[in-house]
């Protein structure tokens, strides 16, 4: 089953654009890598998620490596609202349904 | 937009108590989902269900048991609740099938606390 490592925190000045790695090096071919956030107290909220091909919604960019062992996360203009825990994984294998999350990385923007 | 709701935000039960936490979703979805998220140990799944009266054992199913009598809602029961059972509750649900199988939309939680 393909885990993930992530920085534990990071920080990104409002404005600029959030990078945030993640590295899955056991992913198997079938396997989606997702990106989700959690704001203090919340729920987790759904970002972005792909297989092989770089993808972008409103939200964000995910930029996946040719050999899909590492990936980043990308918010194009960070702001305050984007401080939160990002969350990267890889879907747990099939049939089941089940998402493992890690600690993620704790990403602050700072003013 | 995808709408998982939860019936409360905060709860405050004793111990021994039975409890019941609501979820509702408003996308037809199949799959429904009970986490708990606890400090230093992430997202546990509890149980999980693929249709209705349908249901799952998750990762840490003991002392739980849920309900899903209609495709939008499902229950989590707390048959008899104990301190270490204070946590914050999850629920999810996904759609099977096409490019976005597996991608789990989330309520807003609920955090429990058993005195």
């Amino acid at each position: 089953d393909a885990k993930t490592t992530q920085p534990t925190s990071m920080d990104c000045a409002e404005g600029r654009a959030a990078n945030l790695p993640c590295n899955h090096s056991t992913i198997s071919g079938n396997e989606y890598v997702y990106w989700y956030r959690q704001i203090h107290s919340q729920g987790p909220q759904y970002i972005i998620h792909g297989l092989k091909n770089n993808e972008t919604n409103e939200m964000a960019s995910l930029i996946i490596t040719e050999d899909r062992k590492s990936s980043t996360l990308i918010l194009p203009h960070a702001t305050l609202r984007d401080t939160a825990v990002y969350y990267c994984i890889v879907r747990f294998g099939s049939g089941t349904y089940k998402y493992i999350f890690g600690t993620g990385t704790r990403l602050k923007v700072l003013a | 937009d995808v709408k998982v709701t939860q019936s409360s935000r905060y709860l405050v039960k004793r111990t021994g108590e039975k409890v019941f936490l609501e979820c509702v979703q408003d996308m037809d979805h199949e799959n429904m989902f009970w986490y708990r998220q606890d400090p230093g140990l992430g997202l546990r799944l509890i149980y999980f269900s693929y249709d209705v009266k349908m249901k799952e054992k998750g990762d840490i199913p003991e002392g739980y048991s849920v309900s899903r009598e209609k495709k939008e809602r499902f229950s989590l029961i707390l048959e008899s609740a104990s301190t270490n059972q204070t946590s914050m509750y999850l629920c999810a649900s996904s759609f099977t099938g096409g490019r976005s199988t597996d991608t789990q939309y989330f309520g807003p939680g609920t955090r429990l606390t058993v005195l």
